[in-house]
C-alpha cells in the first residue's frame, strides 16, 4: 500500500529565508507526486506535480520540488519565503492506475516577520 | 473563473437534521471526488464518481450518500449529521487530458449544533 510521511508537523521560518519541506513516500512503482497548499478555511491548491522526466519540477508561487528515487523523497523548496506563504502544505502520492491520492499528514508553515 | 464551485461555503445544521452539500464544475471532467477534512488533518476520501460509476470507500459511514445527476453536479447528502461530522468537505475533480491530477474546490465548512 502506498503511504506518505511528512516528518515536520510545524515549521517556522523568517520572511526572506529559504524553505524546505520534507516528504517521503512509499510506493511500489514510479509514483505520481504532488504538493498542495491550503490556506485557512480554503480548499487545496496544486503547487506542482511530478509524473516523469526531469526530477526537478517548478511550480507556482516560486516553489520547486525534487524527486529523489533513491531516497523515496519529494521535498518542496523555496529560496525566499514571503509572509503570504504561511499555510498548510500537503504532499500526496497518486496511484497511476486509478488516480487515488494518499496524503501526508501536512506541514504547517509559519512565517516570522 | 472558478473550476470547482461548492455551495454553500458555510453550512450550519442541527444534530440529526439532513443536509446536502453541492459541488459543480465548469470543465466537464468525468471524475469527481468528495473528501472530508477535520481540523489539522489531511483530507480523507469518502467516495468518488468515474462518470456515473459510484465508488465508495470501505470505511465511509452509511450516513454519507452521494448523487451525481449529470457531469456538472455532484451532491453529498448527510442523512443524520452527528457532532463528529463537523468538518470541511472538499470536492475535487480530475479528467480531460490529465486524469491523474485532482483539482479542489474551496470547500464547505459544516457545523453541527
Amino acid at each position: 500500500a502506498q503511504s506518505v510521511t511528512q516528518p515536520d508537523i510545524h515549521i517556522t521560518v523568517s520572511e526572506g529565508a529559504s524553505l524546505e519541506l520534507r516528504c517521503n513516500y512509499s510506493y511500489g512503482a514510479t509514483p505520481y507526486l504532488f504538493w498542495y497548499v491550503q490556506s485557512p478555511g480554503q480548499g487545496l491548491q496544486l503547487l506542482l506535480k511530478y509524473f516523469s522526466g526531469d526530477t526537478l519540477v517548478q511550480g507556482i508561487k516560486g516553489f520547486e520540488a525534487e524527486f529523489k528515487r533513491s531516497q523515496s523523497s519529494f521535498n518542496l523548496r523555496k529560496p525566499s519565503v514571503h509572509w503570504s506563504d504561511a499555510a498548510e502544505y500537503f504532499c500526496a502520492v497518486g496511484n497511476n492506475a486509478g488516480n487515488m491520492l494518499t496524503f501526508g499528514g501536512g506541514t504547517r508553515l509559519m512565517v516570522k516577520p | 473563473d472558478a473550476m470547482v464551485i461548492q455551495n454553500p461555503r458555510y453550512q450550519v445544521t442541527q444534530f440529526g437534521k439532513p443536509v446536502t452539500l453541492s459541488c459543480s464544475q465548469t470543465l466537464n471532467h468525468n471524475v469527481m471526488y468528495w473528501y472530508q477534512q477535520k481540523s489539522s488533518q489531511a483530507p480523507k476520501l469518502l467516495f468518488h464518481y468515474y462518470d456515473k460509476d459510484f465508488n465508495n470507500e470501505a470505511d465511509t459511514p452509511d450516513n454519507f450518500q452521494s448523487r451525481r445527476p449529470n457531469t456538472s453536479f455532484c451532491f453529498l447528502d448527510i442523512r443524520s449529521p452527528g457532532l463528529g461530522d463537523a468538518a470541511m468537505y472538499l470536492c475535487a475533480l480530475a479528467g480531460g487530458g490529465d486524469q491523474e491530477t485532482q483539482y479542489f474546490g474551496p470547500g464547505t465548512r459544516l457545523l453541527v449544533l
